[in-house]
This record gives structure tokens, sequence and C-alpha cells, in this order.
């Protein structure tokens, strides 16, 4: 079983900087597609960010909110995926998912984002 | 980048009841576009995949259709585990976006 653990949420204050980490097992890590999606309180979904496997090259899209103050990032070897958040603003309190969104190889990531951790909660504040 | 808007923003339904959620996007998408479900306090849940697909392990009850720019998710009979929100996604371009959700309550 596929399973997704995010880590590191917290409350900062404006202009701070937070790294959020997301845990995975169940699954060839270093084949998956991986995205971070929030949620601000009682708001829809918004999607932050995608980070590519390697194999299909490894590069990165963002939102435009969050493009030139967040960083997405992977570690293969630990099985985890990170979202370096600079720059805080109030706006970027949420809870935050990450997500598979496919697997090299064996799903095409168009397919949709089909397995989610718990989320982990976000607050920007002073 | 690409918007997705979703019609109606609520709807008030009875158990029993058919559904019919709507996704408009504002290009032409041809096929991709993902339905997920979220209750309160929960991660999303993937319904529905490149417009039809149904996911494994989501109720029959459940279809999706559409190309284009004009989709649409279908509850066939409401049980009271589908009162929830809905929410769109479009996977045409990596540059991933939701629609702002359909709330389903129970009238």
């Amino acid at each position: 079983e596929v399973q997704l653990v995010e880590s590191g949420g917290g409350l900062v204050k404006p202009g701070g900087s937070l790294r959020l980490s997301c845990a995975a097992s169940g699954l060839t890590f270093s084949n998956a597609w991986m995205t971070w999606v929030r949620q601000a309180p009682g708001k829809g979904l918004e999607w932050v960010g995608l980070i590519k496997s390697k194999t299909d090259g490894g590069t990165r899209d963002y939102a435009a909110p969050v493009r030139g103050r967040f960083t997405v990032s992977r570690d293969d070897s630990k099985n985890t995926l990170y979202l370096q958040m600079d720059s805080l603003e109030t706006e970027d309190t949420a809870v935050y998912y990450c997500s598979t969104v496919g697997i090299s190889g064996s799903r095409y990531w168009y397919y949709g984002m089909d397995v989610w951790g718990q989320g982990t909660t976000v607050t920007v504040s002073s | 980048d690409i918007q997705m808007t979703q019609s109606p923003s609520s709807l008030s339904a009875s158990v029993g009841d058919r559904v019919t959620i709507t996704c408009r996007a504002s290009q032409t998408i041809s096929i991709y576009v993902n339905w997920y479900q979220q209750k309160p306090g929960q991660a999303p849940k993937l319904l529905i995949y490149t417009a039809s697909t149904l996911q494994s392990g989501v109720p029959s009850r459940f279809s999706g259709g559409g190309s284009g720019t004009d989709f649409t998710l279908t509850i066939s009979s409401l049980q009271p585990e589908d009162f929830a929100t809905y929410y769109c996604q479009q996977s045409y371009s990596t540059l991933i976006t939701f629609g702002q959700g359909t709330r389903l309550e129970i009238k």
C-alpha cells in the first residue's frame, strides 16, 4: 500500500521560512511524479507545485502565487519530497498535502492525483 | 494558466436523487479532466480521471463525461456518504489548476 506522510508544518511569522517533508513508502519513489496542493481555511484546493521523476527530466512547475518563493525538491535515496517555503505571506496559511501524480513507465501523470497524504498545517501570522 | 469554472458552487439534493456537476475549461483540453471528492477534515479522493474513467474502487453510480471545454460529473443515485465537496482539475498542462469546488448538501 502506498503511503505518504507530511511533516514540518507549524506557526511562522510573515517573511519567514519553513520546509515541509513528505515521506513516501510502498512505491518506487524515484519513478514517481509528485505534487504539493494546499487548502486555505474554508477554501478550495490550490495546486502549488510539481516535480517530475528524474527519469522524465526532474523538472518542476509552480503555481503563479508561489513561483520564486517556494521550491519543490526530492531525495530519492530517502524516498522523500520537500517543499521549501521562503518569504512566507499570511495568504500562505493552509493545509499542505503531497500527492503522487504519475509513475514513469506505468501511470501517466494526467491520470490525476491518486494517493494523498493526511496534510500538514502551516500558519503564517505575526 | 487554464481556468476551470465549476457550477453550481453549491447544490442541495436528497438521497436517491441524480445530480450533475459541470466544469468548463478556459481553453480546449481534450479529455484531460479529473474529478475529486473531499469530505471535511479529509484529504481529497480521486474519483474519475481523463474525463470518464472510474478510479479503482469508486462506485459505479459515479460517472464522468465531456471533452474539449465542457465536462460533467454525475451521481446517478445519491447515497448518504456522497454528501461532500467535489472538484474538477485539468491535467492538460503541468501548470495544474482546480475548479473552485461544488458543495453537495443534504436537502
